[in-house]
């Protein structure tokens, strides 16, 4: 089966530093969405694009985070600088935005986050 | 976003049937009806979607009531690996973003 790669699997990380997670889309897909999960708050939404171009952010701290699609294979977040309300699973996923015949939205194994 | 309303959990006996419940009275016309699930310590999957009327995959079932304000996600034989947080959302038409609610937690006894 296809996969949405996330990479790191787990980064500690001091308040203050840069943080950048990375997904890697399933070939062929033309829509990926980043979403960040805490207890608290559940799974948010961050982020989405359709064909590398920012569709909606308005989920993003702008301050801090930062969104981008390089190339149609890689996706980043990027956090700068980073703080301990920051800890959290983060999510990549990625889909095929056609009329019919779908199979939803495919997740990666996230990125865990903590920031001390 | 139309919301939906979930029961927070739900238990089952393993190897009978679930049916999970969603209440979405605000649902559009061209809404779609979502289900995910999250098995622990991993990112939500894609179990089954609809419009309007019922569907069947490998995984699940989707009934969709007449008047489209809510819908049933049935799990035809429950097994210990099905325990996870399902979540019901509605998004206008696919590939559209997911919002998530709380999801039900549903526990699968032995």
């Amino acid at each position: 089966d296809a996969r949405v790669t996330q990479t790191p699997r787990h980064k500690v990380t001091e308040m203050g530093q840069e943080v950048t997670m990375r997904c890697q889309p399933i070939l062929g897909h033309n829509t990926v969405f980043w979403y960040r999960q805490t207890m608290m708050q559940g799974l948010e939404l961050l982020a989405y694009f359709r064909n590398r171009a920012p569709l909606d952010d308005s989920g993003m701290p702008k301050d801090r985070f930062s969104a981008e699609m390089p190339d149609a294979t890689l996706a980043t977040l990027k956090i700068q600088p980073s703080e301990p309300r920051d800890s959290a699973v983060y999510f990549c996923a990625s889909g095929l935005k056609r009329d019919r015949g779908n199979h939803g939205y495919t997740f990666g194994s996230g990125t865990r986050l903590t920031v001390v | 976003d139309a919301k939906t309303t979930q029961p927070n959990s739900m238990e089952s006996n393993e190897e009978e049937p679930v049916h999970l419940p969603c209440n979405h009275s605000t649902i559009s016309g061209t809404d779609y009806i979502h289900w995910y699930r999250q098995l622990p310590s991993q990112g939500p999957e894609y179990v089954i979607h609809g419009l309007t009327s019922n569907v069947n995959n490998r995984m699940a079932s989707l009934a969709i009531a007449e008047d489209r304000k809510s819908s049933t996600l049935i799990l035809h034989r429950a097994t210990l690996r099905d325990a996870a947080v399902y979540y019901c959302i509605l998004s206008w038409e696919y590939g559209n973003k997911l919002v998530f609610g709380a999801g039900t937690i549903l526990r699968v006894k032995s």
